[in-house]
């Protein structure tokens, strides 16, 4: 079964800490994994596409890698803007016309 | 801007009533989704829609019907069926199962 795990669940951070984000995936022939943003009573934000292992993106303070099994979303001296709940996605099955996968999501809180 | 555009942001439900979420996309976007968020559970997919006229069952589709008669909308009904339906709704939008969703802002949905 196609199944999708972030962990941890919470994340606390003194500003400037940084720290990893993990999500590990079981899917027949991944087609990408997807990280997302979200902020309380707002909708996901998408922020990175990861297509095939070894791959990297960065935006700010973030950056995204891949491997086979898992990916890791790095924050390197987190702000308390950061604070939100980042969440990973990847496609179920092989087929075009399928839906997204979500993980449950970690939770980061960064305090001044 | 193109974005998606759901409303309204917040919705009462009497006993025995069925209530339709508004889903509104101008970003030219094939396929629509609607997602369930409830607090430690992660997105779960109800319905989705790959094309026009067409759309598949989620993983928690019981209670709940959609319609997709324009490529721009993709309409929610919570159905009088659906016994708990309280909960933060929220629909997204990609070019097909494999490229990035884009989310609107949700609509949080109570029982009065």
């Amino acid at each position: 079964e196609d199944q999708v795990t972030q962990s941890p669940e919470a994340l606390r951070l003194q500003e400037g800490e940084s720290s990893s984000l993990n999500c590990s995936y079981t899917v027949s022939g991944l087609r990408g994994l997807f990280w997302y943003r979200q902020d309380p009573g707002k909708g996901p934000e998408f922020l990175f596409t990861l297509y095939s292992a070894g791959e990297e993106k960065e935006k700010e303070r973030l950056k995204a890698t891949l491997t086979k099994k898992e990916s890791f979303l790095h924050i390197t001296a987190p702000k308390p803007e950061d604070s939100a709940t980042y969440l990973c996605a990847v496609p179920r099955g092989n087929q075009a016309g399928t839906a997204l996968i979500f993980g449950k999501g970690t939770t980061l809180s960064v305090s001044s | 801007d193109g974005g998606i555009t759901q409303s309204p942001k917040y919705l009462f439900r009497k006993e025995g009533q069925n209530v339709t979420l508004s889903c509104e996309q101008n970003l030219n976007h094939d396929a629509m989704y609607w997602y369930r968020q409830d607090p430690g559970q992660g997105l779960r997919l109800i319905y989705y829609s790959q094309i026009v006229n067409d759309f598949q069952k989620g993983d928690i589709a019981e209670g709940y019907s959609v319609s997709r008669e324009k490529k721009e909308s993709f309409p929610l009904t919570v159905t009088s069926a659906q016994k708990n339906p309280t909960a933060f709704y929220l629909c997204a939008s990609s070019m097909d199962g494999f490229q990035p969703q884009h989310f609107g802002d949700g609509t949080r949905l109570s029982i009065l």
